[in-house]
């Protein structure tokens, strides 16, 4: 079965260091998002993306944030300069076709730890 | 503006017994609706959805919810309850947006005691 995977899964970094998170969408998929999850809070969105462009972003999407499809397969998201309030769950997700007909894939996430 | 609250947070029932996790939505249109599963250490996993069809949504493992207006409810349910059925469950609406942004609730821990 197809899946959304993700890389890595766990990562530690220093406060103010840049950090990439990769993500390889299901392959035929054309829209893609980014989610969070705080620990103990709910997931929110961060951002989508489509025809390599921002469709929308949350107000969380700040200029530290930026969102890169950079070749045919892979989905990244950058954080220029973590803040230790960045330390959260980030889910990527895919799904074919617009609106809500089609299933939304999500990745098992990319745990941040911002020390 | 779209949201989502699940009335519990944590829900612990016994092996064989029925499952009942709340949701209530506030949408200003006519919402989609959906329950995601997150087993641990998973990644979130759609259970079943709602979109404008028939009320009452089939999804899958025996879970079902049902989609009520007037009670702006989308309690998913399940007659038995098996232990691999622990798991943190989020109801979650479709955004007022045409880019298929989902807004999550606070998500439900389910305990299944054997």
């Amino acid at each position: 079965e197809p899946e959304v995977t993700q890389t890595p899964s766990h990562q530690v970094t220093q406060m103010g260091q840049e950090v990439i998170l990769r993500c390889v969408p299901i392959s035929n998929h054309l829209y893609f998002y980014w989610y969070r999850q705080i620990l103990g809070q709910k997931v929110e969105f961060l951002v989508s993306f489509y025809n390599n462009e921002i469709s929308e972003k949350s107000e969380i999407f700040d200029d530290q944030f930026s969102v890169e499809r950079p070749d045919g397969s892979n989905f990244t998201l950058k954080i220029r300069s973590t803040k230790l309030e960045d330390s959260a769950m980030y889910f990527c997700a895919s799904r074919f076709a617009p609106g809500f007909t089609g299933e939304l894939f999500f990745g098992e996430g990319s745990r941040l730890t911002v020390l | 503006a779209q949201s989502v609250t699940q009335l519990d947070s944590h829900v612990s029932v016994s092996e064989g017994t029925p499952v009942l996790l709340r949701c209530n939505y506030s949408s200003s249109y006519s919402p989609s609706l959906f329950w995601y599963v997150q087993h641990p250490n998973k990644g979130l996993q759609l259970l079943l959805k709602y979109t404008s069809a028939a009320t009452l949504v089939k999804g899958i493992n025996g879970f079902e919810a049902e989609f009520k207006k007037s009670e702006t409810s989308f309690h998913l349910t399940k007659p038995s309850a098996h232990m691999s059925d622990a798991a943190e469950y989020f109801c979650v609406v479709s955004g007022s947006s045409n880019t298929g942004k989902l807004i999550f609730g606070q998500g439900t821990t389910l305990q299944v005691k054997p």
